[in-house]
């Protein structure tokens, strides 16, 4: 596997379940960060995570929790997600988290919450 | 609240085209200015990365950034319809930090 891989593709869950995105960079990189897309509004940051540090959480509800146990992983934890979360999610990763550092996507997981 | 700004479109061009995307953003401070190319149903893939005023310019495609204007764009000469994406222009603040906000998005078509 090469690049930026997310699993799963597409994911449909009920509102009362418990589910985990996951993220795996093969890059080298130091930095990893989790987007939120919605039709007809713009990528929207959710976390980064620095050198396994969290170093933005912008506001996110605490349904949404984050993990990065090394600098090549990134979970998202979903629990009593509601419909309005359904999007398609992001992951993308840095080689630092510096503002001349490119961020590669991953494949991204089409979440469908019902 | 920072805010970048992009004409949704679409913006249609025929085939051999030079086609234009625009893109103006708020925060005075912003230092990197990234141009990604998103097919539908798909992730976005980077085109282009610009830091310094003026052109930047990578086979068929241009970056142009004019910092006292807060405006960049994007040129595609010899546009093809395998051009034809969503365009989302991203940018970072002052803060030094890989912290990108993006535009919705201007959907180019390029036809036959």
């Amino acid at each position: 596997e090469t690049g930026v891989t997310q699993t799963p593709r597409h994911l449909v869950m009920g509102m009362t379940n418990k589910k985990s995105l996951k993220c795996e960079q093969h890059l080298g990189h130091n930095a990893m960060y989790w987007y939120k897309q919605s039709a007809k509004k713009p990528l929207e940051l959710m976390f980064v995570y620095s050198l396994e540090e969290r170093v933005e959480n912008n506001s996110v509800p605490s349904r949404f929790s984050p993990e990065c146990p090394n600098s090549s992983h990134l979970f998202l934890h979903l629990h009593t997600l509601q419909p309005e979360d359904s999007a398609l999610y992001l992951c993308a990763s840095s080689l630092n988290f510096r503002d001349t550092d490119t961020q590669y996507f991953g494949p991204g997981t089409r979440l469908t919450v019902l | 609240q920072k805010e970048v700004e992009q004409n949704s479109g679409p913006l249609s061009v025929p085939e051999g085209a030079i086609a234009s995307l625009n893109c103006t953003y708020s925060d005075r401070g912003s230092q990197s200015f990234f141009w990604y190319r998103q097919y539908s149903g798909k992730s976005p893939e980077l085109i282009m990365f610009i830091y310094s005023n003026g052109d930047k310019e990578d086979g068929r495609f241009t970056a142009q950034l004019n910092k006292a204007s807060q405006y960049v764009s994007l040129l595609i000469r010899d546009s093809q319809p395998s051009d034809s994406a969503t365009y989302l222009c991203a940018v970072t603040g002052d803060s030094g930090y890989s912290t990108l906000t993006f535009g919705k998005g201007t959907m180019l078509l390029v036809s036959p």
